[in-house]
């Protein structure tokens, strides 16, 4: 599985917008791009995912570089609550319906009130 | 609509002996895997369980194994337990078909002693 690179950890003010990215250099044409994060004393929940087109839902927009290389999490304004670590991974095509996830060390992101 | 459910939630073993997690997943989801996290190798898989098949593997000795029943809960055992077992063990679920989500339980926090 492709690797991905994320800072340790980032600080954001409430009520501002997060960026977290995310490198993957060495993705595949068949790679989709996941996030995930933990919240303190709980399971991963899962965030967005995308393939090439920027992505957005309910609860973040994912911004994909053109060349797929580099990707971008954005929490457009932050709260306490999303206080975790965050988890870019990479799931090829093929594997994208199966439970097997390869997390990194993710980024922690505090919030400060 | 239910989550996921693992128990227990907490418990405490000592050296040598074995243990048995469950998790039940969402209804109608027929994937369930198993996750470690532990503070030093973070979020590791472990396996994963379809229609009572184990379909994907991680890389952990024999003595981590599992099973899915026909209603789809599963359970995971660990014997002749170490000390580096202690960790959080993670279930999550899907529904098989390319959705791309996984939905994690809160896990069982083992504590090896």
């Amino acid at each position: 599985d492709a690797k991905t690179t994320q800072p340790n950890s980032m600080e954001s003010n409430e009520e501002e917008p997060v960026h977290l990215p995310c490198n993957h250099s060495t993705i595949s044409g068949t790679d989709y791009i996941h996030w995930y994060r933990q919240l303190p004393s709980q399971g991963p929940e899962y965030v967005i995912h995308g393939l090439t087109s920027n992505v957005n839902n309910r609860m973040a927009s994912l911004a994909i570089a053109e060349d797929r290389k580099s990707s971008t999490l954005i929490l457009h304004r932050a709260t306490l609550r999303d206080a975790a670590v965050y988890y870019c991974i990479l799931r090829d095509v093929d594997s994208s319906n199966t439970g097997k996830l390869i997390f990194g060390q993710g980024t922690t992101l505090q919030v400060k009130p | 609509k239910a989550g996921v459910t693992q128990t227990p939630r907490y418990l405490i073993k000592t050296r040598g002996q074995q243990v048995t997690l469950s998790c039940s997943p969402i209804s109608g989801h027929r994937s369930v895997s198993w996750y470690q996290q532990t503070p030093g190798q973070g979020l590791q898989f472990l396996f994963e369980y379809f229609s009572e098949t184990q379909r994907n593997k991680g890389n952990f000795p024999g003595r981590f194994s599992g099973r899915q029943f026909s209603n789809s809960r599963s359970e995971m055992n660990v014997s002749t337990l170490e000390l580096g077992d202690s960790a959080l063990y993670l279930c999550a679920c899907n529904p098989g078909q390319n959705t791309g989500e996984l939905f994690f339980g809160e896990g069982s926090r083992l504590t090896v002693l």
